[in-house]
C-alpha cells in the first residue's frame, strides 16, 4: 500500500524557516518523481514543485522558487521541503504527492 | 503559466442527477489534464487522468472528456458520497496549475 506521511509542520513566526518531511513507503521511491502541493485554509490547490528520481531536475512554480527548496533522500525514502522567509500567505496545508497518491497533509501556520 | 478556469464554482444537485463540471485552459494542453475529488478534511484523490482515463478504484459513474482547451468531468447518477470539491489540473506545461475548484452539494 502506498503511504505518504508528512511531518514537521506547526506554528512558525514570520520571517523564519521550516523544513517539512514526507516519509514514503509501499512503492519503489527512487522510481518516481515526487512533489509538493499546498492549500490555504478554505482555498484551492497550489502546485509548489516536483523533483525527479535522481534529484537532477527540480521544477518550481515561479513565485515560490526563491523561498522553497525541494530535495529528497532515496536511501531514506524521504522527500523534503525547505521553506524560508515565511509569511502569513504561506499558512496552508502542505501535501506530499506522487502521481496518483497524496499524503494526508501537514498544517503550517505562520503567525507571531 | 497556463490558467485553468473551472466552472461552476459551486453546484447543488439532487441524488440520481447527472452533473457536469467544466475546465477551460488558457492554451492547448493536449489532454494532459487530471480531475481530483476532495472530501472535507481529506486530501485530494485522483479521479481521471489524461482527460478521460479512469483512475484505479474510481466508480464508472465518473467520466472525463474534452480536448484542446476545453474539458469536462461528468458524474452520472449522483450519490451522497460524491459531495465534495472537485479540481482540474493541467500537467502539460510547468508549472502545473489547478482550477479554482467546484464545490458540489446535495439539493
Amino acid at each position: 500500500e502506498v503511504k505518504l506521511v508528512e511531518s514537521g509542520g506547526g506554528l512558525v513566526q514570520p520571517g523564519r524557516s521550516l523544513k517539512l518531511s514526507c516519509a514514503a513507503s509501499g512503492f519503489s521511491f527512487n522510481d518516481y518523481w515526487m512533489g509538493w502541493v499546498r492549500q490555504a485554509p478554505g482555498k484551492g490547490l497550489e502546485w509548489i514543485g516536483e523533483i525527479n528520481q535522481d534529484s537532477s531536475t527540480i521544477n518550481y512554480t515561479p513565485s515560490l522558487k526563491d523561498k522553497f527548496t525541494i530535495s529528497r533522500d532515496n536511501a531514506q525514502n524521504t522527500l523534503y521541503l525547505q521553506m524560508s522567509k515565511l509569511g502569513s500567505e504561506d499558512t496552508a496545508i502542505y501535501y506530499c504527492a506522487r502521481w496518483g497518491y497524496w499524503g494526508q497533509g501537514v498544517m503550517v501556520t505562520v503567525s507571531s | 503559466d497556463i490558467q485553468m478556469t473551472q466552472s461552476p464554482a459551486s453546484l447543488s444537485a439532487s441524488l440520481g442527477e447527472t452533473v457536469t463540471i467544466e475546465c477551460r485552459a488558457s492554451e492547448d494542453i493536449y489532454s494532459n489534464l487530471a480531475w481530483y475529488q476532495q472530501k472535507p478534511g481529506n486530501s485530494p484523490q485522483l479521479l481521471i487522468y489524461d482527460a478521460n482515463s479512469l483512475a484505479d478504484g474510481v466508480p464508472s459513474r465518473f467520466s472525463g472528456s474534452g480536448s484542446g482547451t476545453q474539458y469536462s468531468l461528468k458524474i452520472n447518477s449522483l450519490q451522497s458520497e460524491d459531495v465534495a470539491s472537485y479540481f482540474c489540473q493541467q500537467y502539460n506545461n510547468y508549472p502545473w496549475t489547478f482550477g479554482g475548484g467546484t464545490k458540489l452539494e446535495l439539493k
